[in-house]
């Protein structure tokens, strides 16, 4: 069974321009969740998707945009970058994101910001 | 100020030494995971732990959750080089969809 996938796995923009990133699920599962991890803030969650829908929304800027499709895979969207934004971006899916289901996740997308 | 405080933050211990990890809350938990994150991949998950009180068990790794589900600990025996590695505890900060809350982790290093 194929694992979470995330592309690209690296990324190098400057500030003030926008990227896209990618998530591909495990087949079958419905909920997606990305998070941004730095060394100082640690592992902070961004949003959570659900049958095409945001249902929870963690504490950043408008700048940080998601979307997912019919077939679960998501995308986030961070428009007009800043230097604070270079992380590392993981998406982790679980059947309906239910406490009682594991997330699993992807091996992320390294940002940085030039 | 961080929901969920682990301790401590870095260790750097031999082959064959134990350890053990913290994880403390002010708040109460329905659950707690732990979860391991080597370099360059995403976190896995170790175990769930649910019930206050709570003991599990996975191979060298004893598993912990505080009787009032307020903290929850990791202990490790005899610790291998494949054990190093980014140790994260997480609980849901909602009693609906689950949203997890991370500390920022203990990064262990066992050297052979």
């Amino acid at each position: 069974k194929a694992g979470v996938t995330q592309t690209p796995r690296y990324l190098i923009k400057t500030r003030g321009q926008q990227v896209t990133l990618s998530c591909s699920p495990i087949s079958g599962h419905r909920s997606v969740s990305w998070y941004q991890q730095t060394p100082g803030q640690g592992l902070q969650f961004l949003f959570e998707y659900f049958s095409e829908t945001q249902r929870n929304k963690g504490n950043f800027p408008g700048r940080f945009s998601g979307r997912q499709f019919s077939n679960s895979r998501s995308e986030m969207n961070v428009s007009t970058l800043e230097l604070g934004d270079s992380a590392l971006y993981l998406c982790a899916s679980s059947l309906e994101g239910s406490s009682n289901q594991p997330q699993h996740f992807g091996d992320g997308t390294r940002l940085s910001i030039l | 100020t961080q929901l969920l405080e682990q301790s401590p933050q870095f260790l750097s211990i031999q082959e064959g030494e134990n350890l053990t990890v913290y994880c403390n809350s002010s708040s109460v938990f329905s659950s707690l995971q732990w979860y391991r994150q080597e370099p360059g991949e995403g976190p896995v998950l170790l175990v769930t732990v649910v019930t206050g009180g709570e003991v599990k068990k996975l191979k060298r790794l004893t598993f912990q959750f505080g009787d009032a589900r307020k903290d929850s600990s990791l202990h490790i025996t005899a610790a291998q080089p494949g054990d190093t590695g980014l140790y994260l505890c997480a609980g849901p900060v909602r009693g609906g969809s689950y949203i997890p809350t991370f500390g920022r982790g203990t990064s262990l290093i066992v050297h052979p």
